[in-house]
């Protein structure tokens, strides 16, 4: 089955600085993957989604890059802000299932 | 409604017992999904319904798990004969597909937490 890994469980930034989050995966290489949001004590929330030929794909403060050969995702919030502090989850479907990973832990520091 | 909506928030049942838990999808949403979160941030899948009719069922337990999609009703997620490792947090979500060849996301809810006692 498809095994996804999140870099570093917890991962601290100060304010302003450009958080890095990364996931990799096994197996074959997905059609998408999805990235979410999760706040303590609430359901993940959907940020952005990058397609299998997309490079990357941008949103606001936010990028998403995709490499098939390295079947890595790099997730970047530019300009980090306290407000960003959550748990970051990269999802991607293969077949009929999601398969989650088990997400970083962003802290921005004021 | 516009979000998904769990309930109840938090189940606590002894070993043994029965817990159901509910989960209303989006409306006009045909895909709903179950998940369980049981540590800090590992999702699990249990189970996946096209409105009322079983689409993937492979995360399911064979025993004891059961869950249903009627029409006109919140769609259900059972435990029966519950025990202590079903603690955990059961998200829903729906969608507006299966995930297959598909860019549509997953709208969850907040999850209702499971204490077994």
């Amino acid at each position: 089955s498809q095994k996804i890994e999140q870099n570093s469980e917890a991962l601290n930034i100060q304010e302003g600085k450009t958080a890095t989050l990364t996931c990799n995966y096994t197996n074959y290489s997905p059609a998408y993957l999805q990235w979410y949001r999760q706040d303590p004590g609430r359901g993940p929330v959907f940020l952005l989604l990058i397609r299998e030929n997309e490079k990357e794909k941008r949103k606001e403060r936010l990028k998403v890059t995709f490499d098939t050969t390295l079947k890595q995702s790099l997730f970047h919030i530019t300009a980090s802000q306290p407000a960003d502090s959550a748990t970051y989850l990269c999802a991607l479907n293969t077949g009929n299932q999601f398969y989650f990973g088990t997400g970083t832990s962003l802290t921005v520091i004021p | 409604g516009e979000e998904v909506a769990q309930t109840p928030k938090h189940l606590v049942r002894g070993e043994g017992q029965k817990a159901k838990l509910y989960c209303a999808p989006i409306k006009g949403h045909s895909y709903v999904f179950w998940y369980q979160q049981v540590l800090k941030n590992e999702f699990k899948f249990l189970i996946s319904f096209q409105n009322e009719n079983v689409f993937d069922e492979t995360g399911m337990p064979k025993e004891r798990f059961s869950a249903k999609c009627l029409p006109n009703s919140p769609c259900s997620l059972e435990i029966q004969a519950t025990k202590l490792e079903d603690s955990a947090v059961y998200f829903c979500a729906s969608s507006q597909s299966s995930g297959h060849d598909s860019n549509q996301p997953q709208h969850f809810g907040d999850g209702t937490r499971l204490s077994i006692l």
